[in-house]
């Protein structure tokens, strides 16, 4: 069964302070990982899309790379708009286009 | 272009009620999923629907159903709630294959 594993739970930045969250994935023929924002009482809002080990797609202050076995979320610089919960996910190939979600890291950036 | 649109934001039911929830995806988009996030938790996978079929089903009881209509709308029926269906349910809608869902804001339903 694919499994996806977010590190940390939550992180707390000052702003300017940069940093990067992992997610590490288990599932039988990648066939893309998801990132996504979600802000509180929201739905989660699509980021990126990898698809290969190597890839790199930036928006901003946000970076997403993508190895065989985990990707990073890079934030750089991070501003107070950047807390929000960060979201990454997998397509699983049973099940239509079914994503299975880690539990996310929550991150606060403190003025 | 409108995203997806969710019905009713906010819902109190008692045990044993029953609920619908209901989505309007983004216009051209065929496949409609539901989810069900619970507080500090990653979304779970309840059902797929492409062009009204099911084409996918997460691991939840036969308590929870839906389906999706001509014009792709979708509703979500949970019968006999339990205070652990409290929770938020999202629905999303995507092209097909494995390309990005589009989440609505969702629906968040308090059991008491």
């Amino acid at each position: 069964e694919d499994q996806v594993t977010q590190s940390p739970e939550a992180l707390r930045l000052q702003e300017g302070e940069s940093s990067s969250l992992n997610c590490s994935y288990t599932v039988s023929g990648l066939r893309g990982l998801f990132w996504y924002r979600q802000d509180p009482g929201k739905g989660p809002e699509f980021l990126f899309t990898l698809y290969s080990a190597g890839e790199e797609k930036e928006k901003e202050r946000l970076k997403a790379t993508l190895t065989k076995k985990e990707s990073f979320l890079h934030i750089t610089a991070p501003k107070p708009e950047d807390s929000a919960t960060y979201l990454c996910a997998v397509p699983t190939l049973a099940a239509g286009n079914k994503l299975t979600f880690g539990g996310g890291t929550r991150v606060l950036v403190k003025p | 272009d409108a995203g997806v649109t969710q019905s009713p934001t906010h819902l109190i039911k008692t045990r044993g009620q029953h609920v619908t929830l209901r989505c309007s995806p983004i216009s051209g988009h065929k496949s409609v999923s539901w989810y069900q996030q619970v507080l500090g938790q990653g979304p779970q996978f309840i059902f797929q629907y492409y062009e009204k079929e099911e084409r996918g089903r997460g691991n939840f009881p036969d308590r929870f159903s839906a389906r999706q209509f001509p014009n792709y709308s979708s509703e979500l029926n949970v019968n006999a709630l339990l205070l652990g269906d409290s929770a938020l349910y999202l629905c999303a809608s995507s092209l097909p294959r494995e390309t990005p869902l589009h989440f609505g804001n969702g629906t968040r339903l308090t059991v008491t």
